[in-house]
């Protein structure tokens, strides 16, 4: 299986600051690689796919880049809203598998 | 707009069986692969399973294989999980999730939708 490695696990960070998590596979990857945010009590949501690509009506602040092994999620300007753990996703091969999660907080 | 609906989640005993539907609405159903995904109380995303567009294709983590099926039945837009020889382990928030492509993990794969899932308790 194509393991994922995200780290951190969890960061604190005040309103404003630039935020990066970083996601290794195990495998090369590609750019086969999606970023989903997920709030307490709420399903997950799609926020980047193909490593780079912004879903449709996601705030600009939210950015991705990366192929191969080494990918990278950065949040600009953190936002209150954007208080939730973020999730990276492989699709280059079956089984699919996602990353442990980072969860972000406000400091 | 694309909704997904699954139900069916409940308190089940170890070795017991269950069954959750999806109902879809919102999109040509049988166009898109669908896939479960889990979730374990305080952890992370787990794949389950996934099936093509038409059904006839059907993938599985090992931690299920053998004991879970995925099915859809295009004429009712509903996707099915049958869970059986249920463990402790497999308690989780269910989810379905719709693919972007007509097979799981092809090019250009990602779930751009969720539904709100269903919880399954196995325990005694």
């Amino acid at each position: 299986d194509n393991q994922m490695t995200q780290s951190p696990s969890s960061l604190s960070a005040s309103v404003g600051d630039r935020v990066t998590i970083t996601c290794r596979a195990s495998q090369d990857s590609s750019n086969y690689l999606n970023w989903y945010q997920q709030k307490p009590g709420k399903a997950p949501k799609l926020l980047i796919y193909d490593a780079s690509n912004l879903e449709t009506g996601v705030p600009s602040r939210f950015s991705g880049s990366g192929s191969g092994t080494d990918f990278t999620f950065t949040i600009s300007s953190l936002q209150p809203e954007d208080i939730a753990t973020y999730y990276c996703q492989q699709y280059d091969n079956l089984p699919l598998t996602f990353g442990g999660g980072t969860k972000v907080e406000i400091k | 707009e694309v909704q997904l609906l699954e139900s069916g989640g409940g308190l089940v005993q170890p070795g017991g069986s269950l069954r959750l539907p999806c109902a879809a609405s919102g999109f040509t159903f049988s166009s898109y692969a669908m896939s479960w995904v889990r979730q374990a109380p305080g952890k992370g995303l787990e794949w389950v399973s996934g099936i093509s567009g038409s059904g006839s294709s059907t993938f599985y983590a090992d931690s299920v294989k053998g004991r879970f099926t995925i099915s859809r039945d295009n004429s009712k837009n509903t996707l099915y999980l049958q869970m059986n020889s249920l463990r402790t382990e497999d308690s989780a928030v269910y989810y379905c999730a719709k693919e972007s492509v007509l097979i799981p993990a092809a090019r250009q794969s990602h779930f751009g939708h969720w539904g709100q899932g269903t919880l399954v308790t196995v325990s005694s």
